[in-house]
């Protein structure tokens, strides 16, 4: 079956040690979402890659960066995690970004920081 | 902008029962689209239900349906004959040229 595949499933990091998420897809979609979801909120778009063009949101921390070396893999950074950076990390996709277009989310990663 | 409100933070519903869950939203988009999305615990979120905000026809899917009142700003989302399965936190959300813009969540019981 057609996924949105996220590794790992859970990922403890320490304070200030970077970390990288992984996405994958087979969907072959060409927009890819990553979105931050801490408990019991809603979930808050970091950044997205419509193809190979990067569009990250006015309030996302410095701290966060992304990669999308092609089309079925995109890469979440956080350089210097904080005690706020835990909470769970999603990925999706969607094939052509329009308003009407369905995002497709992975099972996300729980990010713990100690 | 785009802002959704949920205002029920849990809702419990007796299996085989109908339950209401509401959405209010508001947007400075003329053309957009409006989602119900399910996040069942430990599985992936998935879309419940699409309606396109031009379209007056309330969307249904199967025993899943909604209650779009434009003027409003209001999009609630029925589930008929509940099953356990139903459980989970439900997301209303609004996507326009943007992006899709979430509500709080309502998370959904089903007592057997």
């Amino acid at each position: 079956d057609a996924m949105v595949i996220q590794n790992p499933r859970y990922q403890v990091t320490q304070f200030g040690k970077p970390v990288t998420l992984s996405c994958s897809q087979t969907l072959n979609h060409n927009v890819m979402y990553w979105y931050q979801q801490k408990s019991s909120q809603a979930p808050k778009l970091l950044f997205h890659y419509y193809d190979k063009d990067f569009n990250n949101e006015a309030d996302t921390p410095d701290n966060f960066q992304s990669r999308r070396p092609n089309t079925s893999f995109c890469f979440l950074d956080i350089r210097s995690p904080g005690l706020g950076d835990a909470a769970m990390y999603l990925c999706a996709t969607s094939f052509g970004g329009r308003a009407y277009n369905e995002q497709f989310f992975g099972p996300g990663t729980r990010l713990t920081v100690l | 902008a785009q802002t959704v409100t949920q205002s029920q933070p849990e809702m419990s519903v007796q299996e085989a029962e109908t339950v209401t869950l509401s959405c209010t939203y508001d947007t400075s988009e003329s053309d957009y689209y409006l989602f119900w999305y399910k996040q069942p615990p430990s599985r992936q979120m998935i879309l419940v239900i699409r309606q396109e905000a031009y379209k007056q026809q309330n969307a249904t899917e199967n025993r899943f349906s909604v209650n779009f009142q434009k003027a409003a700003k209001s999009f609630s989302l029925k589930i008929s004959d509940s099953q356990l399965g139903d459980a989970a936190m439900y997301f209303c959300g609004t996507q326009g040229a943007q992006k899709l813009v979430f509500g709080q969540g309502t998370r959904l019981t089903i007592n057997p």
